[in-house]
């Protein structure tokens, strides 16, 4: 099975600084997918950035990127610019069969102005 | 584009009540999903339901049932609710291939007494 593991369960970061969220994850598979969902308080499920297993290349959206380290299993969340609204919960999570998501703890992110 | 309906948003039931949440989605998904959320745990799989007619246990499906009612429909039902099963509930869809995002609802939030 599956599984996921975020270590920090609250950062803070500077508004317009940059903040590194940490994820690793055990999987047996050699072809996944992996991704990083955005929680506001609206509690709704915003997907901000996926990545395949298969591509070397790290996936980049705007100012959002990740660190991708297939070998260590850890997939990192970097977050350039920081603006207010990037305040949320950040799951990392790992996509296995038939699409089912298999999630970490979650690490809540406050921005300060 | 109502995406994933979930209804209702908030419930609260005593112990040993049943009841069951409703989740419709409208963009043609194949593959669909029950999730909860509870503090410091992230999102965990209930059931899903890879297609039509087919349903599936997920990491923590004790206490629940469901049912793919049709292409659109996916309800879960609590036959006899625990304190324990206080949480907020999602439901999400999705093609159901590898790399395919996961479309969520915006969750139901359930507190048995």
């Amino acid at each position: 099975a599956q599984t996921v593991t975020q270590s920090q369960p609250e950062m803070s970061v500077q508004e317009a600084e940059t903040v590194t969220l940490s994820c690793t994850y055990d999987t047996s598979e050699s072809d996944y997918y992996l991704f990083w969902y955005k929680q506001p308080p609206s509690r709704q499920m915003i997907l901000v950035i996926r990545q395949e297993a298969y591509k070397q290349q790290n996936a980049t959206e705007n100012r959002f990127s990740v660190n991708f380290q297939k070998a260590a299993k850890s997939f990192s969340l970097k977050i350039s610019d920081s603006q207010l609204g990037d305040a949320a919960m950040y799951f990392c999570a790992h996509q296995s069969g038939y699409g089912k998501l298999t999630f970490g703890q979650g690490t809540i992110l406050t921005v300060h102005p | 584009n109502a995406g994933v309906t979930q209804t209702p948003k908030f419930q609260v039931l005593k112990t040993g009540q049943s009841m069951t949440l409703q989740c419709a989605q409208d963009m043609n998904h194949n593959s669909m999903y029950w999730y909860r959320q509870d503090p410091g745990m992230g999102l965990r799989l209930i059931y899903y339901s890879a297609s039509e007619g087919t349903t599936d246990k997920g990491e923590v499906p004790n206490g629940y049932n469901v049912s793919r009612l049709n292409k659109r429909e996916f309800s879960l039902r609590l036959e006899s609710a625990a304190p324990s099963q206080t949480s907020v509930y999602f439901c999400a869809s999705s093609e159901g291939g590898r790399g395919e995002k996961l479309f969520f609802g915006s969750g139901t939030q359930l507190s048995v007494l």
